[in-house]
């Protein structure tokens, strides 16, 4: 079984679109996270929720918003998609915010804007 | 404020040499601090962490760090290269105590040369 799981795995789209990408978990845990790798593999956070509560929100463009219907899942809308919003998007959970938790990834969802 | 810096892009060792690679950090208090490994086209995969107690910390693969505070320093370090551990390697730090926010280096490519 999965434990962190994303769809889809390939994202090609015109730039103007607005998109999706859906995370699931079955790890049972409280707090799921999106991050963003750039072409130079730099990791960044976007987002976390705790128990379906947004407790992180970086400096992100209003045009990316996060929903968390239930703990198991945190799914990413991207409204008049860019050029650069190209990159690898990366769900991740852990068992609780903060502390000594470590973080579970998911294998990646590469958005393409032409 | 936190930091973590990896201050080698690349890393080339021989298969069977000892390998190490560098991380240090700066937070304003306690720190956690964790090593994951991506392999191309993956999600990050957690590989060790320190807590609390013991500088040498042992993980998966045979992989170990050793946290030296006074140097604010998290090395990973391997006796004996593999070629399959030739991958991506991210250092990353959370402060004990406030921002749950896990901040992460720049990334290492180490390449293990047969």
């Amino acid at each position: 079984d999965t434990a962190v799981s994303q769809t889809p795995k390939y994202l090609v789209t015109q730039m103007g679109n607005d998109k999706s990408i859906k995370c699931e978990q079955n790890l049972g845990h409280d707090t799921m996270y999106w991050y963003k790798q750039d072409s130079k593999k730099f990791l960044k956070i976007m987002f976390s929720y705790n128990n379906k509560e947004l407790i992180i929100n970086e400096t992100v463009p209003n045009r990316f918003s996060p929903k968390s219907p239930d703990k198991a899942h945190l799914n990413l809308h991207i409204n008049s998609l860019e050029l650069g919003d190209s990159a690898v998007y990366f769900c991740a959970s852990s068992q609780r915010a903060g502390g000594e938790r470590e973080q579970f990834f998911g294998p990646g969802t590469r958005l393409t804007v032409l | 404020a936190q930091s973590v810096a990896q201050p080698e892009d690349q890393v080339n060792v021989a298969e069977g040499n000892p390998l190490t690679v560098k991380c240090t950090y700066s937070v304003s208090g306690n720190p956690y601090l964790f090593w994951y490994v991506q392999y191309p086209n993956r999600g990050l995969q957690f590989l060790l962490k320190y807590i609390t107690g013991d500088n040498l910390v042992k993980g998966s693969y045979g992989f170990e760090a050793e946290f030296n505070k006074s140097q604010t320093s998290f090395h990973l370090k391997k006796p004996s290269a593999l070629v399959s551990d030739s991958a991506l390697y991210f250092c990353a730090v959370r402060v004990y105590f406030g921002n749950e926010k896990l901040t992460f280096g720049t990334g290492t490519r180490l390449t293990i040369i047969p």
